[in-house]
């Protein structure tokens, strides 16, 4: 089976710009979320979609980030406007149920000029 | 609140020797953890787990054990190779919210030379 795929893999934007991110699931995965490592800290959790819906978005840092997943498919994350401390990479992950393990992907490299 | 610290890095070693990482972790309850690994270029992969206390979680010549009595779970191998390099993450996640919203620790880099 096909993996979690996010593009791009690596974006560079100036402050100010507006970036946005995007995930494929595993096919068949109702569970999504993303996940973010900041400068070689702790890899934190963002937000948790159940199909369309927003289970749990507690670690968006604050209304600059919108994540959205329409459908029930892909989800995007959209940080708008970008600011410096935006850097890091950004980690999707996806699981079929609540408590079977996190498939990730690659992840997206943000910097923020 | 829940935590995870876990050695800071990076590490280097030769290959076949012995490699601890510490981890130890604050949590409320009782729960699961985990170590990841993340190769050069690639995402995050699960490399073993543990759901309770004194459970042993092994994969790839890795193990870890659940110590609830030193709220640890160090990961060890008796002899690295080189494609062993990478960064290992260990994690928790709380019982109460499932199994999905993990706290990390902040990552160990390691390095295999030949």
């Amino acid at each position: 089976e096909a993996g979690v795929t996010q593009f791009p893999s690596h974006s560079v934007i100036e402050k100010g710009q507006t970036v946005t991110l995007r995930c494929d699931p595993i096919s068949g995965h109702d569970n999504l979320y993303w996940y973010r490592r900041v400068m070689g800290k702790e890899i934190k959790f963002l937000l948790h979609f159940v199909k369309e819906s927003k289970q749990d978005e507690s670690g968006m840092p604050n209304n600059r980030f919108l994540a959205e997943r329409t459908g029930g498919t892909y989800s995007t994350l959209k940080v708008q406007p970008a600011e410096l401390e935006d850097s890091g990479v950004y980690f999707c992950a996806s699981s079929q149920d609540p408590v079977s393990p996190l498939h990730f992907g690659n992840g997206t490299r943000l910097t923020v000029t | 609140g829940n935590s995870v610290t876990q050695m800071e890095g990076p590490v280097t070693l030769s290959e076949e020797a012995f490699l601890t990482i510490n981890c130890t972790y604050t949590a409320t309850g009782y729960p699961s953890l985990f170590w990841y690994v993340q190769y050069p270029g690639e995402g995050l992969q699960l490399l073993l787990k543990a759901t309770k206390a004194d459970d042993k979680g092994s994969n790839k010549g890795f193990e870890a054990t659940y110590r609830k009595e030193t709220t640890s779970f160090h990961l060890e191998k008796g002899s690295v190779q080189v494609s062993d390099s990478a960064v290992y993450f260990c994690s928790l996640a709380p019982r109460i919210q499932g199994a999905q919203k993990l706290v990390f620790g902040q990552g160990t880099r390691l390095t295999i030379n030949p």
